[in-house]
């Protein structure tokens, strides 16, 4: 466990509407990044941070913008969520575990837009 | 794109038996490494294997890593009801802190 909560859990909204999502760390990594995970999919990344204000797109950052202004917190954005936005996201975050290493997943947070 | 091909995208055995999962990939690597996801939960690192590597073991798994074929395999022995789950290799390139991951192999295990 590297000490990584994502709020909301669980949320449901309406197309249009703005969403933020938040990754909370307790252990001051450095690497932060956001992944979803759509069925047929599997992961893909959104955005990732090296660092305090240092941000970069991933794979699908369409749609989507991302903050770091404390180590411990990186927020996802979704400026007007889409029904296409509909899917599981999680955080991770870049640790080491003996001499390797490995990203430690959050427990996600599930995503609805109506 | 770097990511990784999972084969089969489902397995099912029977508890006790081995299961074997395949991952495939098109360019140069650092590392590699498989996943567990149960069901509705984070995914959880299983194992690591370096490009300069051929095997790891840890516990029930095995690993292999062929550089020319551009191919890894995971192997779990004995397995359990419990390894029920989705599992997915990751690739991570030279020089690079991102991973890319595959869609995974949904893995039942039967009691």
């Amino acid at each position: 466990d590297a000490g990584i909560t994502q709020s909301p859990r669980h949320k449901v909204t309406e197309t249009g509407t703005p969403v933020t999502l938040r990754c909370h760390q307790t252990e001051n990594h450095r690497y932060m990044y956001w992944y979803r995970q759509d069925p047929g999919h599997g992961l893909r990344l959104i955005h990732y941070s090296y660092g305090v204000k240092d941000t970069d797109k991933g794979e699908v950052s369409d749609g989507y913008s991302v903050s770091r202004s404390k180590t411990e917190d990186f927020l996802l954005t979704l400026e007007s969520a889409t029904s296409s936005q509909t899917s599981v996201y999680f955080c991770a975050i870049l640790g080491r575990r003996t001499d390797q290493e490995t990203q430690y997943f959050g427990p996600g947070t599930r995503l609805l837009v109506l | 794109s770097q990511q990784g091909e999972e084969d089969p995208q489902a397995l099912s055995i029977q508890e006790g038996e081995n299961a074997t999962m395949n991952c495939s990939y098109k360019t140069s690597i650092n590392n590699l490494q498989w996943y567990r996801q149960n069901s509705g939960r984070g995914l959880v690192h299983l194992i690591l294997i370096r490009s300069n590597e051929r095997e790891k073991h840890s516990g029930r798994l095995r690993v292999t890593l062929d550089t020319s074929k551009k191919s890894s395999s995971l192997l779990i022995t004995a397995s359990r009801a419990a390894d029920t789950a989705s599992y997915f290799c990751a690739l991570r390139g030279a020089g690079s802190y991102q991973l890319t991951f595959g869609k995974g192999t949904k893995l039942s295990v039967i009691p």
